[in-house]
């Protein structure tokens, strides 16, 4: 049963494109979170989601960041026009029905996005 | 919503002695508390958690206690070893899982 799979592992864009993170939850898992951790601090919450559903945004900016996760395919998490300060690691979470807040996250290996 | 605060940011010790994390949290519908282990460059990893029908919860070297009234709980590691080195983080949930802001574990020769 492979992990929680993330990609790009590194990503490299200038100010003003667009990111596009993605995240393949665990086998079996319905549930996705997104962090987003900045250099020597903790992991902050930004968005929660179930298939075709957005449980919990209340850690995303409210401009130019967006979440989904689609019926069909990995999730995704899309950052407009990046700026410096969106630089981070980006970590995706899984979990299993019934255990989105009571259980185990398990976490991929993050996307660590540079904008230069 | 939730908050989660960590204590301290930085913790020596020395090899085999023990180590203590503590955290708090502010809302009180919060039920469950877990700890992950990340080490330079890597996933985060859970290592123990707790529910809030429980006060302590020990795993070998590791335990963790919970005190529901005081809205804190810790995380302690006895006889540590050099790969317990990593940064730790406590999380709290209410329908969403929380994190502190992490304490950096060196272990000293």
């Amino acid at each position: 049963n492979a992990g929680v799979m993330q990609n790009p592992r590194h990503l490299v864009r200038r100010r003003g494109q667009e990111a596009r993170l993605r995240c393949s939850p665990m086998k079996g898992h319905s549930h996705v979170y997104w962090y987003r951790q900045l250099p020597e601090e903790g992991l902050k919450f930004m968005v929660y989601l179930q298939k075709e559903n957005i449980i919990d945004e209340s850690g995303m900016p409210k401009e130019r960041f967006s979440a989904e996760f689609p019926k069909e395919g990995p999730s995704i998490l899309r950052i407009q026009q990046v700026v410096r300060g969106d630089s981070a690691a980006y970590f995706c979470a899984s979990s299993p029905p019934g255990q989105w807040d009571t259980g185990e996250l398990f976490f991929g290996e993050g996307s660590r996005l540079t904008v230069l | 919503g939730e908050n989660v605060e960590q204590h301290p940011s930085t913790l020596s010790v020395q090899e085999g002695d023990s180590a203590v994390i503590k955290c708090t949290y502010s809302d009180s519908a919060s039920n469950y508390f877990p700890w992950y282990k990340q080490e330079l460059g890597k996933r985060p990893q859970l290592i123990i958690d707790i529910r809030s029908n429980v006060g302590e919860k020990k795993d070998q070297r590791i335990a963790v206690t919970l005190n529901k009234t005081a809205k804190h709980f810790s995380l302690h590691i006895t006889e540590t070893q050099p790969e317990d080195s990593a940064v730790y983080f406590c999380a709290a949930s209410k329908g969403k899982i929380i994190f502190g802001k992490g304490t950096r574990l060196h272990i000293l020769p």
